[in-house]
């Protein structure tokens, strides 16, 4: 099947523009994850959903940052009032089951391409 | 906080030559530890995980939880292993799965 798709790869904008980054999980993923990764850096969390609800948006840097997932499938990621320390990496990931699951254990988290935001 | 640390950014061996990938983590709690991979122009994928205790590629790493380690290794290295290696360390807190990554090895196979 389909893996998890992102668009658009690619994101030129000036500063002070507002832009939505869009995820396309796998089908039937309950959650769903947004990573941030700068130049040289290992992927920092951002936020992440399980269905249509956000549990967790502590990796959010600031106000400007906002996600939603309002039907339990696609995600965006807005970034408002673009700032060039926000040019980076966004990857979005998917995993089927919640925290647990049936093991016990973190499932394994499925990446998409990513879409590299160059702010100018 | 929780930490992983990758302490070397690059590392260059020979076709055949034994390799491996450090890892550290600081960890309060008992971690579940990830390697990630990324070939060049696909995207982030996982390699193994310390509770499969399985051999994929011909890679295997060892949960040293004396040590706080996690090492990959491969006894010998094939060209086609040249990627970005991301060590993880699974942050459980209220049921949130987040991921923290270390910044990443670069391996080079040499031919």
């Amino acid at each position: 099947g389909a893996g998890v798709s992102q668009s658009p790869r690619y994101k030129v904008t000036k500063r002070g523009q507002d832009v939505a980054l869009r995820c396309d999980p796998i089908s039937g993923h309950v959650s769903l994850y947004w990573y941030r990764q700068a130049l040289g850096q290992g992927p920092e969390f951002l936020t992440y959903f399980n269905y249509e609800a956000q549990q967790d948006k502590s990796g959010l840097p600031n106000d400007r940052f906002s996600a939603e997932r309002p039907e339990g499938s696609i995600s965006t990621l807005t970034i408002q009032r673009t700032e060039q320390r926000d040019s980076a990496m966004y990857r979005c990931a998917s995993s089927s089951q919640l925290f647990g699951g049936t093991s016990g254990y973190t499932d394994t988290q499925y990446f998409g391409p990513g879409t590299r935001l160059t702010v100018l | 906080a929780q930490r992983v640390t990758q302490p070397e950014k690059l590392l260059s061996v020979f076709k055949g030559a034994p390799v491996e990938l450090k890892c550290n983590y600081s960890y309060s709690g008992s971690p579940e530890l990830f390697w990630y991979v990324q070939y060049s122009r696909q995207r982030l994928q996982l390699l193994l995980r310390h509770i499969s205790r399985e051999s994929i590629k011909g890679f295997t790493a060892d949960l040293n939880k004396g040590e706080t380690s996690f090492h990959l290794k491969k006894p010998f290295a094939q060209e086609e292993d040249s990627a970005m290696y991301y060590c993880a360390l699974s942050e459980s807190q209220g049921g949130s799965e987040k991921l923290v990554f270390g910044k990443g090895t670069k391996l080079t196979v040499n031919p």
